[in-house]
């Protein structure tokens, strides 16, 4: 059972734009929802991470945008570089649990 | 500090071989999960480790197998190998804090290539 869903698969933004970047869960138990940049090649890395205690996070030029009613979230890249093309991931987990539920990815191209 | 180190790099193996794969955790981290990725998709959990035992286990069979030595760094076994264990296997690394939102630190993966 798909308990993560990701859209787009993929996305292209020119430079200078938002990318947005949805995920929606299922299991209500889960309450630790991070973000992962994978470039080829590599792991992936933690991006950033959101409690549901809060409605949106915001570092740098990335922020999350959580709504727990509705089970979705949300990365916004603003001011998006070609950089930040990458494959993107959200996921899941409950406190404690340590296992991490991946979304199915979406790879974001930044057109200069 | 080191982070997550993973070996080898690359592996090419044949239907029914046995592969050992290897991870060192990040400095200070105790936990170690592994997670199988194909291709175009996301990770998968395969189980976690934590003091030497698997705590948690996803929904891989038994031919998936794991250990963690008393310094933290684990192996992951797959015995007779599938062409659909053709992945990227990654190590990810946490400290397990019991009133803490763990944060998994990932290595740079193991390609498997099975012929």
């Amino acid at each position: 059972q798909q308990q993560v869903k990701q859209s787009p698969q993929s996305l292209i933004v020119q430079k200078g734009g938002i990318s947005i970047i949805n995920c929606a869960y299922e299991n209500t138990a889960f309450d630790y929802f991070p973000w992962y940049q994978q470039f080829p090649g590599k792991g992936p890395a933690l991006l950033i991470a959101i409690r549901p205690d809060v409605s949106e996070k915001k570092e740098g030029r990335f922020t999350i945008s959580f709504n727990k009613s509705a089970k979705q979230f949300s990365l916004h890249i603003m001011d998006s570089q070609p950089g930040d093309s990458a494959t993107y991931f959200c996921a899941a987990s409950r406190q404690g649990a340590q296992k991490l539920v991946f979304g199915q990815g979406t790879r974001l191209t930044i057109n200069p | 500090d080191a982070g997550v180190t993973q070996s080898p790099t690359h592996l090419i193996k044949t239907r029914g071989q046995q592969v050992t794969l290897r991870c060192s955790p990040k400095s200070g981290h105790d936990t170690v999960s592994w997670y199988q990725q194909a291709l175009g998709q996301g990770p998968q959990f395969i189980f976690q480790y934590y003091e030497e035992e698997e705590r948690q286990r996803g929904n891989f069979p038994d031919r998936f197998s794991g250990h963690q030595f008393p310094n933290y760094s684990s192996e992951l076994n797959v015995n007779a190998l599938l062409l659909g264990d053709s992945a990227l296997y990654l190590c990810a690394s946490s400290l397990k804090l019991r009133s803490s939102y763990n944060e998994q630190f990932f290595g740079p993966g193991t390609r498997l290539t099975v012929l």
